[in-house]
């Protein structure tokens, strides 16, 4: 089971890019790699998953070098609403989700 | 489509006192968990079903049971609430495809006094 690095918080202004990177040193061949927001008194909600390079959907990109030891989670032009906690998580099929493992997360704040 | 949801929202126990935490899903996906959330933490799992019918241990069962009732509902009993199970549970489910993506419902904030 990969084991994964993030900061654990970081600000940001509306209408600003926010990039949050994410360590996964251990990654495995088999490995995704998904991102989560929760926001307070509310249960984690999927943003984005990819397995290298580039994947962009209507919320965020997340980029993935070649060597995968590393990813970043893009969301662009925040709002006050984007306050929330991010989580990073890499796990692999078939018991991807019996594997994971939430870290603390990285707490983003978006200042008016 | 109502996806997880979880009764009830909010209890309060005292020591030694017993209770069933509720979940249900609506999107006919095979596995289902429980996570415990600290204040300030990330979540930890208590236990998962990856199929109905199955159910094992994750990162923090002591003091838990849990029942896959059947396809769409898992439960999770604590026989004898501690203060130290005093935090937020969230249900969850994936489909246990490829890249198993879970969706949550929105927690039980339990207090045990």
């Amino acid at each position: 089971l990969a084991k994964t690095t993030q900061p654990i918080s970081m600000d940001s202004y509306e209408g600003q890019e926010v990039n949050i990177t994410c360590s996964h040193n251990n990654i495995a061949t088999n490995d995704y790699i998904t991102w989560y927001q929760q926001f307070p008194s509310q249960g984690p909600r999927f943003i984005i998953q990819g397995y290298k390079t580039k994947v962009t959907n209507e919320v965020a990109s997340l980029f993935i070098p070649a060597d995968r030891k590393s990813s970043t989670l893009s969301l662009p032009r925040v709002s006050l609403s984007d306050t929330a906690v991010y989580y990073c998580l890499v796990g692999s099929s078939p018991l991807y989700g019996q594997n994971f493992v939430f870290g603390p997360g990285t707490r983003l704040s978006v200042l008016p | 489509n109502a996806g997880v949801t979880q009764t009830p929202k909010f209890q309060v126990l005292k020591t030694g006192q017993s209770m069933t935490l509720q979940c249900a899903q609506d999107m006919n996906h095979n596995s289902m968990y429980w996570y415990r959330q600290d204040p300030g933490m990330g979540l930890r799992l208590i236990y998962y079903s990856a199929s109905e019918g199955t159910t094992d241990k994750g990162e923090v069962p002591n003091g838990y049971n849990v029942s896959r009732l059947n396809k769409r509902e898992f439960s999770l009993r604590l026989e004898s609430a501690a203060p130290s199970q005093t935090s937020v549970y969230f249900c969850a489910s994936s489909s246990s495809g490829n890249t198993d993506t879970q969706y949550f419902g929105p927690g039980t904030r339990l207090t045990v006094l």
